[in-house]
């Protein structure tokens, strides 16, 4: 069974510019949730995604955003990109019916 | 309140040692502790998690120790190998929010052969 897929693997893109990361669930999970990775803050819970609709969402500003499509595969945005956005961006996926999450190898987004 | 506070930052333990993780939280809610490891240029990957009807768990050579009354849980990691060299995070959620997990700061482990 193919795990999470995460694309594109690496970005670097310059300050303003505008960045969307995909990510490929699980065959049959609909849960898919992204985090924000950095040395400073750690392992920062972004949003999660249900059926095409967004049931939570960290303490992150309105730059960041995403959406799910009807297959579960879903895409997260930052507009207006700053130097502190720089990070590993982990999207995992979960069956509801269990707890446990299982997270892609990440998008390491560089911004300059 | 949403804190998972975990320690050491950093450990190093000699092949065939003990490992151990630990981290602390405040809010009671907390119900779902999973432990993940995550090795150089992957995504965390769970070992193993714990709910706090139960004050222990093993899989394999990995165990959780769940104190609720304290409000603290640990990883312990028998007969250590170099290949555990890796990072390790504590992480808590509540009740059907289990895809919000708050993460702890994480504990860069060395296996020295």
């Amino acid at each position: 069974k193919a795990g999470v897929t995460q694309t594109p693997r690496y970005l670097i893109k310059t300050r303003g510019q505008q960045v969307t990361l995909s990510c490929s669930p699980i065959s049959g999970h609909r849960s898919v949730s992204w985090y924000q990775q950095t040395p400073g803050q750690g392992l920062q819970f972004l949003f999660e995604y249900f059926s095409e609709t967004q049931r939570n969402k960290g303490n992150f500003p309105g730059r960041f955003s995403g959406r799910q499509f009807s297959n579960s595969r879903s895409e997260m945005n930052v507009s207006t990109l700053e130097l502190g956005d720089s990070a590993l961006y982990l999207c995992a996926s979960r069956r509801t019916s269990t707890d446990t999450q299982y997270f892609g190898p990440g998008t390491r987004l560089t911004v300059l | 309140q949403q804190q998972v506070k975990q320690s050491p930052q950093s450990l190093i333990v000699q092949k065939g040692g003990i490992s151990i993780i630990n981290c602390a939280y405040e809010n009671t809610a907390f119900d779902y502790f999973p432990w993940y490891q995550q090795f150089p240029g992957k995504g965390p990957a769970l070992l193993i998690a714990i709910r706090p009807d139960v004050s222990e768990k093993k899989e394999g050579r990995f165990t959780i120790s769940f104190n609720k009354s304290a409000k603290q849980f640990s990883l312990h990691i028998m007969d250590s190998q170099p290949g555990d060299s890796a990072t390790y995070f504590c992480a808590a959620s509540i009740g059907d929010s289990s895809y919000k997990l708050i993460f702890g700061s994480g504990t860069r482990l060395l296996v020295r052969p």
